[in-house]
């Protein structure tokens, strides 16, 4: 099946300063890659997305770039604050067949802490 | 209405016992998930729901058994669980189960097996 594998575990930075997450997948068929944020305690949800078909996104302070022939993702999130510490899901899946076909496979988690 | 509702948020049961998860959406959505979280771990699939139909049973013993009464409901019923089962569940909505798009989590029911 679909593999996402996700580093760094875990990333403490001071506020004000960027951090970076990357993935990688392994099923060429995957096409759509999520970033959930979780705070302790708290459900998963949705921070932003790309499709095969982009490159990159932004929303804010927050980006995500896809590499397709490489395989890999990342998340970029610039002048982070306190409230950004919280663990951080790559995701991938597809809705073209493959091996991620109608679900998503999620990355282990990076946990990303904020220093004031 | 943008909330993927479960009942209850905590629930103690022994091995023997048998109780159900809840949940509820009323986005019209017509996929429904359920995953099991342990600590600092990913979410993990378990059953998908398709238009009411389970779509996928990413091998879940049989202990674990779902339901999709409606297009607004999925219940999970727990009988005869272990104390490695506790974690938390997450159920989830999506428009469509094939066009990938944003997931919708409930907050999840807490489970302990003892």
């Amino acid at each position: 099946g679909e593999n996402v594998e996700q580093h760094p575990s875990t990333l403490s930075v001071q506020e004000g300063d960027s951090a970076v997450i990357k993935c990688t997948y392994s099923d060429s068929a995957s096409n759509y890659f999520p970033w959930y944020k979780q705070e302790l305690g708290k459900r998963p949800q949705l921070i932003i997305d790309i499709r095969s078909n982009v490159g990159e996104k932004k929303d804010q302070r927050i980006a995500v770039t896809l590499n397709k022939t490489a395989k890999h993702f990342s998340l970029h999130i610039t002048e982070t604050q306190p409230e950004d510490s919280a663990v951080y899901f790559c995701a991938a899946g597809s809705n073209a067949g493959g091996t991620s076909y109608g679900k998503l496979t999620f990355g282990q988690g990076t946990i990303l802490t904020v220093h004031p | 209405d943008t909330e993927v509702t479960q009942t209850p948020k905590h629930l103690v049961m022994g091995m023997t016992n048998k109780k159900s998860l809840k949940c509820e959406q009323h986005m019209g959505h017509r996929a429904m998930y359920w995953y099991k979280q342990k600590a600092k771990k990913p979410p993990e699939l378990m059953f998908v729901y398709s238009y009411e139909k389970l779509s996928i049973n990413e091998s879940v013993p049989s202990r674990f058994s779902p339901e999709c009464p409606n297009s607004s409901l999925l219940n999970l019923h727990l009988h005869a669980l272990q104390p490695e089962d506790s974690a938390l569940y997450l159920c989830a909505s999506s428009l469509t189960w094939t066009d990938t798009g944003e997931l919708f989590f409930g907050e999840g029911s807490r489970l302990t097996v003892l």
